[in-house]
């Protein structure tokens, strides 16, 4: 079964502008969470999708937004971009939305923003 | 500051040494998982322990989960160099569904 996929894996931006960023989850898998890998901040949690509906959403400001298709595939976006924004953007993939259920990461998509 | 506190953050030994790497949390987590991460990936889970005290291995790889649920540790016998990587632990509390909580992350490198 093939694994969770990010796409793009490499962007520049350059502040100002907006990006999109996808994430296909592994097969069956409906709950998708995004979170932001920055090496002053650790993994923060973004937000949380389950049947195209956002369950749960971390602490980040509104320029932060995602949605959930109906074939489970996500996309964040990330408008007026700041040079903080640069990380790396994992997406995880689970069975179920709530429970003891694992989280399968993908490989990220490195966001620079210069 | 952290709800999970990790350490240490750093950490380089020689082959063949044991290590232990801590998470701890004044919170009670429902599970928590162990993933390492290699650069440019993202990170694969090792382990999940959801009962207080329970104890996994994995080859040379032991989890404890603390009796109270609140911390957890990771002991590596006769560290290789392919052991290498950041190891990070991950809480889900009881009211946050399947969101983590990451520990700030523990960077192993074993010299040969």
């Amino acid at each position: 079964k093939a694994g969770v996929t990010q796409t793009p894996r490499y962007l520049i931006k350059t502040r100002g502008q907006q990006v999109t960023l996808s994430c296909s989850p592994i097969s069956g898998h409906r709950s998708v969470s995004w979170y932001q890998q920055t090496p002053g901040q650790g993994l923060q949690f973004l937000f949380e999708y389950f049947s195209e509906t956002q369950r749960n959403k971390g602490n980040f400001p509104g320029r932060f937004s995602g949605r959930q298709f109906s074939n489970s595939r996500s996309e964040m976006n990330v408008s007026t971009l700041e040079l903080g924004d640069s990380a790396l953007y994992l997406c995880a993939s689970s069975l179920a939305a709530y429970g003891t259920d694992t989280q399968y990461f993908g490989p990220g998509t490195r966001l620079t923003v210069l | 500051t952290q709800l999970l506190e990790q350490s240490p953050q750093f950490l380089s030994i020689q082959e063949g040494e044991n290590l232990t790497v801590y998470c701890n949390s004044s919170s009670v987590f429902s599970s928590l998982q162990w993933y390492r991460q290699e650069p440019g990936e993202g990170p694969v889970l090792l382990v999940t322990v959801v009962t207080g005290g329970e104890v996994k291995k994995l080859k040379r790889l032991t989890f404890q989960f603390g009796d109270a649920r609140k911390d957890s540790s990771l002991h590596i016998t006769a560290a290789q160099p392919g052991d290498t990587g950041l190891y990070l632990c991950a809480g889900r509390l009881e009211t946050s569904g399947s969101r983590l909580t990451f520990g700030e992350g523990t960077q192993l490198t074993v010299n040969p």
